[in-house]
């Protein structure tokens, strides 16, 4: 029974460059979520997923921010031209349910990105 | 943006005390939850409440919601040092799609 993972789990860039966050979630959940952790804060919600239909974008940040979930399991979170501003934590999280308003996420480990 | 506060921001007891956070959010909601984070790792669900309900009780936690207040707070007996993390609430709005809106978060130092 393996929760969420999420690859890599640190992650430096350099100012401009493109980076790909990977989240592997629990078998089955149809529901997957991104989350972006400033140091200090509580998540922001970023996008939503309900199998490979990306339902909700309207916390990210830019149109640099793009995710992915093609056969509604893997999902993929990629940031283009990176600024030091995106420098967070990003979580991954999925859940079960259709009825997704009353169900707990389960959250990976997150990605330490740091852009220099 | 953050759905509300918490408060406090941090708090230092010693193991068996009882620790008190609340939590407070600005729109409507279908269910209200608590998560746990440790060090550098990921959110672990602790307790959902949903916005029918009062009060609930899971082990050594206790929750309570106040609709009308717009409040909820979670109540740890008997902390353990084992309790010492960051703990957010995170609410789920009427007519969303399930996105989690949380707190900035309380940290409690548990001394053995």
């Amino acid at each position: 029974g393996a929760g969420v993972s999420q690859s890599p789990r640190y992650k430096v860039a350099k100012r401009g460059q493109d980076v790909a966050l990977r989240c592997d979630p629990i078998s089955g959940h149809v529901s997957l979520f991104w989350y972006q952790q400033a140091l200090g804060q509580g998540p922001e919600f970023l996008t939503y997923f309900q199998n490979e239909a990306q339902l909700d974008k309207s916390g990210l940040p830019s149109d640099r921010f793009f995710a992915e979930r093609p056969e509604g399991s893997v999902s993929t979170l990629k940031i283009q031209r990176t600024q030091q501003e995106d420098s967070a934590v990003y979580l991954c999280a999925s859940s079960l349910a259709l009825e997704r308003s009353s169900y707990e996420q389960y959250f990976g480990p997150g990605t330490r990105l740091t852009v220099t | 943006s953050q759905q509300g506060e918490e408060d406090p921001q941090a708090l230092s007891i010693q193991e068996g005390e009882n620790a008190t956070m609340n939590c407070s959010y600005k729109t409507s909601i279908n269910n209200l939850q608590w998560y746990r984070q440790n060090s550098g790792r990921g959110l672990v669900h602790l307790i959902l409440i949903r916005s029918n309900e009062r009060e609930k009780h899971s082990g050594r936690l206790r929750v309570t919601l106040d609709t009308s207040k717009k409040s909820s707070s979670l109540l740890i007996t008997a902390s353990r040092a084992a309790d010492t993390a960051s703990y957010f609430c995170a609410t789920v709005g009427s007519s969303n799609t399930g996105k989690l809106i949380f707190g900035q978060g309380t940290t409690l130092q548990v001394k053995p």
